[in-house]
């Protein structure tokens, strides 16, 4: 019953610093994405993926990489953290279906950048 | 112009009330429709889903009106239960695009006794 698992919950970087955020599912969903959610913002695609091999940039990407070697995992790389970085990040799955499929969601990673 | 905009709130109804939220999007060839529900520091998770038709489930209403491009949530009987953020939500039309959510900014919701 694990659904859509993000790690670390919680990180602080240092302005610089480089690191992976992990996301893995385990519902066999086509479709990945990573969000952030800033105060007053609603939640911003960073990037997305349908299937292993396969990724694509959503509306806020610079500074951000992924890949998606197997269909369960998708991990967001930053590669040089910086201040506007600081965010709560979300993963999210679905499959390829419908018009109304629905998105399930990690629990998410505050990241603060000092 | 935000792409999904809604009345941030924050909306504080007594136990029992009835409360509205409206939200608009810009994007006309916008396919599907949702509203999520995000407690306090936790993710978003499915409400319902919004048809052309209207739909109900137990207190919650949702319509949809795309020649104005308006979407709205309805709560009836407000319970203690219900305070929380509720985001509008809209995919684009188009095969493996339907995962690309645009959210709004959300509507806080709190109950009070």
């Amino acid at each position: 019953n694990a659904g859509v698992t993000q790690t670390p919950k919680f990180q602080v970087l240092k302005t610089g610093q480089s690191m992976t955020l992990q996301c893995a599912q385990d519902m066999n969903h086509e479709y990945m994405s990573w969000y952030r959610q800033d105060p007053g913002m609603g939640l911003r695609l960073i990037h997305y993926s349908v299937g292993a091999g396969i990724t694509d940039q959503g509306e806020v990407p610079n500074g951000y990489n992924v890949s998606r070697s197997t269909t369960e995992d998708f991990p967001l790389r930053l590669l040089s953290a910086a201040p506007s970085q600081t965010s709560v990040y979300f993963c999210a799955s679905s499959y390829v279906g419908g018009i109304d499929t629905e998105a399930f969601f990690g629990q998410g990673t505050r990241l603060t950048v000092v | 112009r935000k792409e999904v905009e809604q009345d941030p709130g924050p909306f504080n109804v007594p136990e029992g009330a009835t409360v509205a939220f409206n939200c608009t999007y810009s994007n006309s060839a916008s396919q599907s429709f949702f509203w999520y529900r995000q407690d306090c520091r936790k993710e978003p998770k499915l409400l319902m889903s919004v048809y052309s038709s209207g739909n109900e489930d137990g207190r919650f209403t949702a319509q949809l009106n795309r020649a104005s491009q308006y979407i709205s949530l309805l709560i009836r009987d407000s319970k203690l239960s219900d305070s929380a953020t509720y985001l509008c939500v809209v995919a684009p039309k188009g095969g493996t695009s339907y995962g690309k959510l645009t959210f709004g900014q959300g509507t806080i919701l709190t109950v009070h006794p």
